[in-house]
């Protein structure tokens, strides 16, 4: 099961930022978080990961509570080409901890 | 074109037919992953290569499926006997191993319709 919980869906206008939350309450100290999105019919890409520090990317940024229960993926500037589904995942990337447990993710809609 | 790439794209079965996809990983990533997508839900995994070994699969993965990856290099998932149920997007992604960390890199699937 997945151990992420997200919105099933959000609305973003273009050109504003979008901030997708995920909650991860049960995180361990060596998991990292994960974001990949999916637009439709092609399969999903990754976006950025982290531990415990934010992190940016040209993408986006993640933020993580200091707590480490809750993120923040940020779009900085939605276009409608960002209207995809969102995944939070959290994964321990040590060892052999090679597999992605999806949940259902976010759908992010960007509207004109 | 670097990317993993899939073939075919879509496929048509009736029930209880055969099929065969075929996933070409990014030639030096070494590790390989077949994914099952249903409607409205994310991807679901069903087994992993690293080079020509099969390490894990699924419980998902029942003995109707059969998955290679020959030589380290492309991989086929056969499904036997297809099922109403075996309808679905399946998806191949690929990722080297000491960089996994970075993510994987997916393909566009292969989307099956049984009839």
């Amino acid at each position: 099961d997945a151990k992420t919980t997200q919105p099933p869906s959000m609305d973003c206008a273009e050109g504003r930022a979008a901030n997708l939350p995920c909650n991860h309450s049960t995180i361990s100290g060596n998991e990292y978080v994960y974001w990949y999105r999916q637009i439709h019919s092609q399969g999903p890409q990754y976006i950025i990961h982290g531990l415990k520090n934010n992190e940016t990317n040209e993408m986006a940024s993640l933020i993580i509570t200091e707590d480490r229960k809750s993120s923040t993926l940020i779009l900085p500037h939605a276009t409608l080409r960002d209207t995809a589904v969102y995944y939070c995942i959290v994964r321990d990337s040590g060892g052999s901890n090679y597999k992605l447990t999806f949940g259902k993710g976010t759908l992010l809609t960007v509207n004109p | 074109d670097t990317g993993v790439s899939q073939d075919p794209r879509h496929k048509i079965t009736k029930r209880g037919q055969n099929v065969t996809f075929r996933c070409d990983p990014i030639s030096e990533h070494n590790r390989l992953y077949w994914y099952r997508q249903t409607l409205g839900q994310g991807p679901e995994f069903l087994t992993y290569f690293q080079n020509e070994a099969q390490l894990e699969k699924s419980r998902l993965l029942s003995d109707r499926f059969s998955a290679e990856r020959p030589k380290g290099s492309f991989s086929t998932l056969e499904i036997q006997r297809t099922e109403q149920g075996d309808s679905a997007m399946y998806l191949c992604a690929s990722s080297l191993a000491d960089m996994e960390h970075y993510g994987y890199t997916f393909g566009s699937g292969t989307r099956l319709t049984v009839v």
